[in-house]
């Protein structure tokens, strides 16, 4: 089984909402990662949680949470958001040597 | 020095033809290199990908050959199909960091049948 499992598929939210992605896989990776994906760009790197430790933030705003309840779960809390933030945002798991799994997406629209 | 560079940014290709497409790198730290490839609204999916003691590993129609000393690394698309139309990435990770990928810029890949 090497699935990451992304939930909601599509999400369309207000600028005062409060909504969560939700991202799930159980190959036992102790790693896992959350990446914004704008049209016809590489995925950009938001955070890594190892060992269920936030260990990278790369310099998100505020209004972006993560969130690792346990070493398969992992969760994004959003907040405020801004139509700017409208992209596919992307779950991903990896083992120590690096073979990393991405899930499907979940495709933010912020009105 | 974390870049990874590709090329081309679009490639046309005729049914049955070769597609390739290059990587460049400058940290001599990357020691894993995957390539994904990305149907429009879902997620990139691990294609293939080579640890730099090798100079070649090929998975059926995909193989990537490395060349260490140039740090440089390609993506072979032998064959190809419609159904090879798609984006793709390069990436490199190193130990440590957790593993982050850095990826390239991606290449829009369309085969014509």
């Amino acid at each position: 089984d090497t699935e990451v499992t992304q939930t909601p598929k599509h999400l369309v939210m207000g600028m005062t909402n409060k909504k969560s992605l939700k991202c799930e896989q159980h190959m036992g990776h102790r790693a896992m990662y959350w990446y914004k994906q704008k049209a016809k760009k590489p995925p950009e790197l938001m955070f890594v949680y190892s060992y269920e430790k936030l260990s990278i933030n790369e310099s998100v705003p505020s209004r972006f949470s993560p969130e690792c309840p346990n070493s398969s779960l992992l969760n994004l809390h959003l907040h405020a958001l801004q139509p700017e933030d409208s992209a596919l945002y992307l779950c991903a798991s990896s083992q120590v040597k690096g073979r990393a799994f991405f899930g499907q997406g979940t495709r933010l629209t912020v009105v | 020095q974390q870049q990874v560079k590709q090329s081309p940014q679009s490639l046309i290709v005729q049914k049955g033809g070769i597609s390739i497409i290059n990587c460049a790198y400058e940290n001599t730290a990357f020691d894993y290199f995957p390539w994904y490839q990305q149907f429009p609204g879902k997620g990139p999916a691990l294609l293939i990908a080579i640890r730099p003691d090798v100079s070649e590993k090929k998975e059926g129609r995909f193989t990537i050959s490395f060349n260490k000393s140039a740090k440089q690394f390609s993506l072979h698309i032998m064959d190809s199909q419609p159904g090879d139309s798609a984006t793709y990435f390069c990436a490199a990770t190193a130990s440590g960091s957790a593993r982050q990928l850095t990826f390239g810029s991606g290449t829009q890949l369309t085969v014509l049948p």
